[in-house]
């Protein structure tokens, strides 16, 4: 089975920073990943996919990068409703698609 | 626009079967190019993929639940299903149902959620 693993697990930063979280596939996945966010108590909501194309209506700040087997999901200027859980998802191994654990990031 | 609302038993009793429902509003579940899906995140932790379901009917698990996961879709009524069975303190969690749209062939995002229903598990 694929594995998604994301670093850091959590993070803290201060608004205005810049944010960067990572997500590794354990065997290649050409650019078939995307990036969601879930903010507490809330259902995830798609930010970035096929790696890098930014999903209607979501803030410019975000963007993600990557091919292969290493991703990146940025935040440009770190903003107080950025705080949440950040996912990865790959759909390129069918029929399972696979989730990393997440990053919580916390605004100090 | 497309709304996903899930609904069923916010108990099951270890043993018996989890049964839930999605109803699909504002757009027929038959229509475009989608896979439907379920997903549940057990409280504290994070997102798990069970199953997905192609409008033809067409179905495929994840392997961890495969034995014990039935998914289906009434387009009469606009809904899909979940079925797990003999579930365990292991199986609570928030259930959603999700859409997952195509990008290029092969490469699926989820840009339709519903609210999530919670499920627990217990005597």
């Amino acid at each position: 089975d694929i594995q998604m693993t994301q670093s850091p697990s959590s993070l803290s930063a201060s608004v205005g920073d810049r944010v960067t979280i990572t997500c590794r596939a354990s065997q290649t996945i050409g650019t078939y990943l995307n990036w969601y966010q879930q903010i507490p108590g809330k259902a995830p909501q798609l930010l970035i996919y096929a790696a890098s194309s930014l999903q209607s209506g979501v803030p410019s700040r975000f963007s993600g990068s990557g091919s292969g087997t290493d991703f990146t999901l940025t935040i440009r200027s770190l903003q107080p409703e950025d705080s949440a859980t950040y996912y990865c998802q790959q759909s390129y191994y069918t029929p399972t698609w696979t989730f990393g654990q997440g990053t919580k990031v916390e605004i100090k | 626009q497309v709304q996903l609302q899930e609904s069923g038993p916010g108990l099951v009793k270890p043993s018996q079967t989890l049964s839930l429902t999605c109803t699909v509003s504002g757009g027929s579940i038959s229509s475009g190019n989608y896979y439907w899906s379920w997903i549940r995140q057990p409280a504290g932790t994070g997102l798990e993929w069970i199953g997905r379901l192609f409008t033809s009917g067409s179905t495929n698990y994840n392997p961890s639940l495969n034995r014990r996961v039935t998914m289906s879709v009434d387009t009469s009524k606009n809904q899909l299903s979940l079925k797990v069975t003999s579930v365990t303190a292991a199986d609570t969690g928030v259930y959603y149902c999700a859409r997952a749209s195509r990008a290029v062939a092969g490469l699926y995002y989820f840009d339709l959620w519903g609210q999530g229903t919670l499920v627990t598990v217990s005597s």
